[in-house]
């Protein structure tokens, strides 16, 4: 069984840096056919799709985010992280990492962690 | 980017009721269309995928149907646990979309 866990700082200051890791257990983040990604969620609103890294370490990024996203792993310790560049309060989210399996017909969000709130504010 | 459209945003409903939700892309997708559940403080989870794929371990009161640009999940007769907020998502191409979601509310 797959298991994404995110961690990192919940209080972030306006034009810092934003970063957060995804610990994965179950399975490589280096091997077969998926893509990590990370996902986010303001309050009361609906799911944005930031980006993506596939287990060759090729990356994807949402053009919204203007260049801010940067995806990057540690595949000795099985994780992969995000850094969100210059945040402002519409940074503040709930940010989930997922797993997408890439064989499969649907290409979907197969496991989730289970989310990690971000607020942005001096 | 590829546009979702979902309808309604929002709905009340009893238990026992079919419900049916719309999802309408901005161009053609072919079946790379998936719908999820999310309940208040948790992550989605999967509930039908390729647009009419029902995942292993849904109950099979849910549905989906539809190719192209038109899409539809149905709840065949409404339970208690499926009052939340279902989304649908293209996996046709980069970046990902989300719909706008539709909260099933009780009524």
């Amino acid at each position: 069984q797959v298991q994404l866990q995110e961690s990192g700082p919940g209080l972030v200051k306006p034009s810092q840096t934003l970063s957060l890791t995804c610990t994965v257990s179950g399975g490589s983040i280096s091997s077969g056919n998926y893509y990590w990604s990370w996902i986010r969620q303001p309050a009361g609103k609906g799911l944005e799709w930031i980006g993506r890294m596939y287990t060759s370490g090729t990356t994807n990024y949402n053009p919204s985010l203007k260049g801010r996203a940067t995806i990057s792993r540690d595949t000795s310790k099985n994780e992969f992280s995000l850094n969100l560049s210059s945040v402002t309060a519409a940074d503040t989210a709930i940010y989930y990492c997922a797993r997408v399996d890439y064989g499969a017909p649907g290409r979907y969000f197969d496991y989730w962690g289970q989310g990690i709130l971000v607020t942005v504010s001096s | 980017d590829i546009q979702m459209t979902q309808s309604p945003s929002s709905l009340s409903a009893s238990v026992g009721d079919r419900v049916t939700i719309t999802c309408r892309t901005s161009q053609t997708i072919s079946n790379y269309l998936n719908w999820y559940q999310q309940k208040p403080g948790k992550a989605p989870i999967l509930l039908i995928y390729a647009a009419s794929t029902l995942q292993s371990g849904v109950p099979s009161r849910f549905s989906g149907s539809g190719s192209g640009t038109d899409f539809t999940l149905t709840i065949s007769s409404l339970q208690p646990e499926d009052f939340a907020t279902y989304y649908c998502q293209q996996s046709y191409s980069t970046p990902r979309t989300f719909g706008q979601g539709t909260k099933v509310e009780i009524k």
